[in-house]
Parts: structure tokens; C-alpha cells; sequence
């Protein structure tokens, strides 16, 4: 099954800008989602389909995608960015099809 | 607005059954595929099961393949999750999950709050 990698934790102070990536097989080829959960919340959408922001989304967030690695940045961290990350695509497999998420990535600001 | 609210969940022994349900509203919940995604404590999301938008296509993650089986009823606006032989394993807060809609690809545009299972003797 497919499978997307993700670093356990990012840290970064306030101001800077966090890069969080996501590796996974042939990945340019895969629409990329990325949810931001914050303790004791539901995840919420904040990039989908590799770059693209909800309109609720600061747009200090953006997303990218290369080869085999998608990456979330974000611009000018604040204390309220800190949260787990997730990134997911959905595996087209024949025999298992399904979504599939990142580990996570623990943001510390 | 959007509202996906579950329940369902509590304390079950090992090998025993439970049915999760999520009661939809605020869209037209016959067009959207709907998901079922669990998360035990402190750890990662963990997809479950997805529906299609009319009820024909279930998928299922190995983890719960056999052991679970999820319907919806498009009349009622709910979906379900009918778990069966549970492990400890299973123990997670489990989430109701809309789909944004059109392919598998689009992303998930909403999350419930959850309901809370725990598999335990």
C-alpha cells in the first residue's frame, strides 16, 4: 500500500518560516491535502490539491510539490500555528484503494 | 453549516461488537462520499472506511477489512460503522468525515467531533 512520510517534529521560532515535508513514491502525480490539528481539535483542511488555500486559510500557508516530496510552508510562524500537520492523498490502487495520511508532523513555535 | 455529529462510541470488551453513527446535516448528503477516520491518543490519523455518495463502493483499510462494515442511509442523512470482533487495538476517537466531492483525489472538507471507542476488558 502506498505510504507518505513525514518528519515526526519542525520547530521554529516566531516570525520565521516552518517547512514541513511529505515524501511519498511518484507523489507529483497524486493531488496532496494537508490538515492542520491543533490539540484536542478535529483536523482542519488548509491546503488541497498541492497549493491551493481555502479561503479561510491565512496565506501565510502555501503548499508545493516536487518530484517526490510535498512540502507545507509557513510564512512568518505565529504561536497559534503550533499544531500537528498531516499530509494525504488518496491511493488509486486496484486492490486497496483508499485515503491515505501522512504520520504527522509536530510543529513547535 | 456543514455538521457531521457521531455517536456510538463507549466501552466494549474484546471480541465484542459496536455501531458507530454519524447524523449529517447543513448539505445534500446524498452527493458526497463520507469517510470514517480514527485516531488513538496521541498519535496519527488512520483512515477507516469510505462510501461512495450513493451507497454502491465501501472501502476499507486492511486494519478492519472483514471487521467492519459501513452503510449509509441517504433517506436519513446518517452513515454508520458497524464494527465487529474488536480489539484493543480499535481504541481510538473515531471521526465522521465529509468529502469535499467529484474524485477520491479532491480532499476532505469537513470532520465531526468524534466519538470515542474504547476496547477494553
Amino acid at each position: 500500500s502506498y505510504v507518505l512520510t513525514q518528519p515526526p517534529s519542525v520547530s521554529v521560532a516566531p516570525g520565521q518560516t516552518a517547512r514541513i515535508t511529505c515524501g511519498g513514491d511518484n507523489l507529483r502525480v497524486r493531488d496532496v491535502h494537508w490538515y492542520q490539528q491543533r490539540p484536542g481539535q478535529a483536523p482542519v483542511l488548509v491546503i488541497y490539491n498541492d497549493k491551493y488555500r481555502p479561503s479561510s486559510i491565512p496565506d501565510r500557508f502555501s503548499g508545493s510539490v516536487s518530484g517526490n516530496t510535498a512540502t507545507l510552508t509557513i510564512n512568518r510562524v505565529e504561536a497559534g500555528d503550533e499544531a500537528a500537520f498531516y499530509c494525504q492523498v488518496w491511493d488509486h490502487d486496484t486492490h486497496h484503494p483508499g485515503v491515505v495520511f501522512g504520520g504527522g508532523t509536530k510543529l513547535t513555535v | 453549516q456543514v455538521q457531521l455529529v457521531e455517536s456510538g462510541g463507549g466501552v466494549v470488551q474484546p471480541g465484542k461488537s459496536l455501531k458507530l453513527s454519524c447524523a449529517a446535516s447543513g448539505f445534500t448528503f446524498r452527493n458526497f462520499a463520507i469517510h470514517w477516520v480514527r485516531q488513538s491518543a496521541g498519535k496519527g490519523l488512520e483512515w477507516v472506511a469510505t462510501v461512495s455518495y450513493d451507497g454502491r463502493d465501501k472501502f476499507y483499510a486492511d486494519s478492519v477489512k472483514g471487521r467492519c462494515t459501513i452503510s449509509r442511509d441517504n433517506s436519513r442523512s446518517t452513515l454508520s460503522l458497524q464494527m465487529y470482533n474488536l480489539r484493543v487495538e480499535d481504541t481510538a476517537k473515531y471521526y465522521c468525515v465529509k468529502h469535499t466531492g467529484g474524485s477520491y483525489s479532491e480532499p476532505i472538507e469537513r470532520w465531526g467531533r468524534g466519538t470515542l471507542v474504547t476496547v477494553s476488558s
